[in-house]
């Protein structure tokens, strides 16, 4: 499966958009774009995924460019219970996941 | 709908002691996942079953750890002799079918081996 490079931490005002990139450069046409979120001293948390186009679900939408080689999930308006670690994953459906490091967010009041 | 659940949800033991850890998985999830998750670092697949026989135990390190799903629901992993790298938190997690994108986790048990 291929890789994702995501900032370590990212800062957001609270009521603001907060907007979390993801590079998957060498994903392939048949791998999916998934994003979990891992609250402090809780299991990940599923939030949404795609594999084309943009996808939107009652906790976030998912922009994926044309190329496919980037993402950015985009939680519409923050609040502080949004703080945690996000995880960009790319898989091919039977694969198992890789969860890397992910983004740090941080909501601020 | 019930969660994922978990017991303990924190243990302490000492090294080369041995440790059990137990997770019931969402009614009606045939997939059951147990992950490792060290301390800044995201989850790592430790085995796979897909209803009670195993898919993946590529990383687990099968001369200290072990797993079973008897029925094809509960399950147990469990760890002997412990080390010291083995404090972490693991985390089970559950899903209609194997690799199903949505994966339901439980809460993690914390172990810490002294």
């Amino acid at each position: 499966d291929a890789k994702t490079t995501q900032p370590t931490s990212m800062d957001c005002a609270e009521g603001r958009a907060a907007n979390l990139p993801c590079n998957h450069s060498t994903i392939s046409g048949n791998e999916y774009v998934y994003w979990y979120r891992q609250i402090h001293s809780q299991g990940p948390q599923y939030i949404i995924h795609g594999l084309k186009n943009n996808e939107t679900n009652e906790m976030a939408s998912l922009i994926i460019t044309e190329d496919r080689k980037s993402s950015t999930l985009i939680l519409p308006h923050a609040t502080l219970r949004d703080t945690a670690v996000y995880y960009c994953i790319v898989k091919i459906t039977g694969n198992q996941f890789y969860f890397g490091t992910g983004t740090s967010l941080t909501v601020i009041p | 709908e019930a969660g994922v659940a978990q017991s303990p949800r924190y243990k302490i033991i000492e090294k080369r002691q041995s440790v059990a850890f137990w997770c019931n998985p969402i009614s009606g999830h045939a997939t059951l996942y147990w992950y490792q998750q060290i301390l800044g670092q995201g989850p790592k697949l430790l085995i796979q079953f897909q209803n009670n026989g195993v898919v993946d135990d590529s990383q687990l390190p099968k001369d200290r750890f072990s797993a079973e799903r008897l029925k094809g629901v509960d399950s147990t992993l469990k760890i002997q002799p412990a080390k010291l790298e083995d404090s972490a938190v693991y985390l089970c997690a559950s899903s209609l079918e194997a690799g199903a994108g949505e994966q339901f986790f439980g809460p993690g048990t914390r172990l810490t081996v002294l």
